[in-house]
């Protein structure tokens, strides 16, 4: 699976739009763009994937560079519990075997009153 | 409520014991997953299985053991092996081949 490479953190105002950047050069046609972040003591939640086009839900929107080699996850009014760390991932899907997840260190996010 | 739960969310180990970490889902999920996250560090894949009487080692196994006699529970169990197990334990689920992971809210097993 492709790397992928976040900032270490970053801040934002409560209710402004979070934007969090991801890199992932490398990547496979075939591989999609996965967000999670962990809340700290928690299991990682997952928050929205896609592979070429925007996808938004009801949590956040993705968007993705058209030669995808960077996404940014966009939380469009941020609340002080969306402070969190959040991973950037890519994923090939239907691989066969483990389909486990790679987590690197994730980015720290710091929703500020 | 539907989800993925684990048990018990801190768990105390004496030297030389075996503790079993309990993980339930009732989404109906084919595979189901055990991950190790050590302080400020990623996952590591430990045992996963993808049907019901059939499981895989992951990178970190040894000292570990598992079990998936029903569709829904995946215990782990983390024997007198394992040297170093002090860690935050998350078992994820997943529908099908290719679908999301989901994860439970993690065990932290500590060593006395």
């Amino acid at each position: 699976d492709a790397k992928t490479t976040q900032p270490t953190s970053m801040d934002c105002a409560e209710g402004r739009a979070a934007n969090l950047p991801c890199n992932h050069s490398t990547i496979s046609g075939n591989e999609y763009v996965y967000w999670y972040r962990q809340i700290h003591s928690q299991g990682p939640q997952y928050i929205i994937h896609g592979l070429k086009n925007n996808e938004t839900n009801e949590m956040a929107s993705l968007i993705i560079t058209e030669d995808r080699k960077s996404s940014t996850l966009i939380l469009p009014h941020a609340t002080l519990r969306d402070t969190a760390v959040y991973y950037c991932i890519v994923i090939r899907r239907n691989q066969g075997g483990s389909e486990k997840l790679v987590f690197g260190k994730g980015m720290k996010l710091t929703v500020n009153p | 409520d539907g989800g993925i739960t684990q048990s018990p969310k801190y768990l105390f180990r004496k030297e030389g014991q075996n503790v079993t970490l309990s993980c339930e889902q009732n989404l109906n999920h084919d595979a189901m997953y055990w991950y190790r996250q050590d302080p400020g560090q990623g996952l590591r894949l430990i045992y996963y299985s993808q049907i019901v009487n059939d499981f895989q080692k992951g990178d970190i196994a040894e000292g570990y053991s598992v079990s998936r006699e029903k569709k829904e529970s995946f215990p782990l169990t983390v024997t007198s092996a394992q040297k170093n197990p002090t860690a935050f334990y998350l078992c994820a689920s997943r529908l099908r081949q290719g679908e999301t992971q989901y994860f439970g809210p993690g065990t932290r097993l500590l060593v006395l």
